[in-house]
């Protein structure tokens, strides 16, 4: 069965204080895995897509990797705003639909 | 920018009411998608179209409907609303095959 686990759940950190998101998969074929940011009350906001194992996207304090099983979103340095729920989500080759993972809630305290 | 909009950012409806949902996208999108968000169930999917005018079931279609008679607005129906549709309705839009979805503020739904 398809699937995506995001962990943690939840993480606090303090203002500068670099670290890391994951999101691992099962999944019978990859097409692409797609990071999503969301602020309480709005909807998601579209972050990156990945294709293929060995793949980096950058964007200000936040990057995203990926490997055959599992990928993070690399947080450096980061500011009260980045504090947001971050979604991933998986498109199958076995289906036409993303599967989504349940979110990390990032908590940055100044 | 892709904008997607939804007609009401909160809405409160009694039991047995008929609710409709808009979403409009402004980019031409062939695909839109409607799903409800609830605290620790995620994003679960209700239905999408990839064409004016089909359809496919999600993961969660029943006491849902949906229409699109032109490409850049998707409706979402609930036939008879029930406090167990309370919940958030996102609606989000994407270019063919499966790529990534642009979704719009969502509406706030209460059935009381």
């Amino acid at each position: 069965e398809d699937q995506v686990t995001q962990s943690p759940e939840a993480l606090r950190l303090q203002e500068g204080e670099s670290s890391s998101l994951n999101c691992s998969y099962t999944v019978s074929g990859l097409r692409g895995l797609f990071w999503y940011r969301q602020d309480p009350g709005k909807g998601p906001e579209f972050l990156f897509t990945l294709y293929s194992a060995g793949e980096e996207k950058e964007k200000e304090r936040l990057k995203a990797t990926l490997t055959k099983k599992e990928s993070f979103l690399h947080i450096t340095a980061p500011k009260p705003e980045d504090s947001a729920t971050y979604l991933c989500a998986v498109h199958p080759d076995s289906n036409y639909q993303l599967i989504w993972g349940a979110g990390t809630k990032l908590i940055i305290k100044p | 920018d892709v904008k997607v909009t939804q007609s009401s950012r909160y809405l409160v409806k009694r039991t047995g009411e008929k609710v409709f949902l808009e979403c409009v996208q402004d980019m031409d999108h062939e695909n839109m998608f409607w799903y409800r968000q609830d605290p620790g169930l995620g994003l679960r999917l209700i239905y999408f179209s990839y064409d004016v005018k089909m359809k496919e079931k999600g993961d969660i279609p029943e006491g849902y409907s949906v229409s699109r008679e032109k490409k850049e607005r998707f409706s979402l129906i609930l036939e008879s609303a029930s406090t167990n549709q309370t919940s958030m309705y996102l609606c989000a839009s994407s270019l063919p095959p499966v790529r990534e979805q642009y979704f719009g503020p969502g509406t706030r739904l209460t059935v009381t």
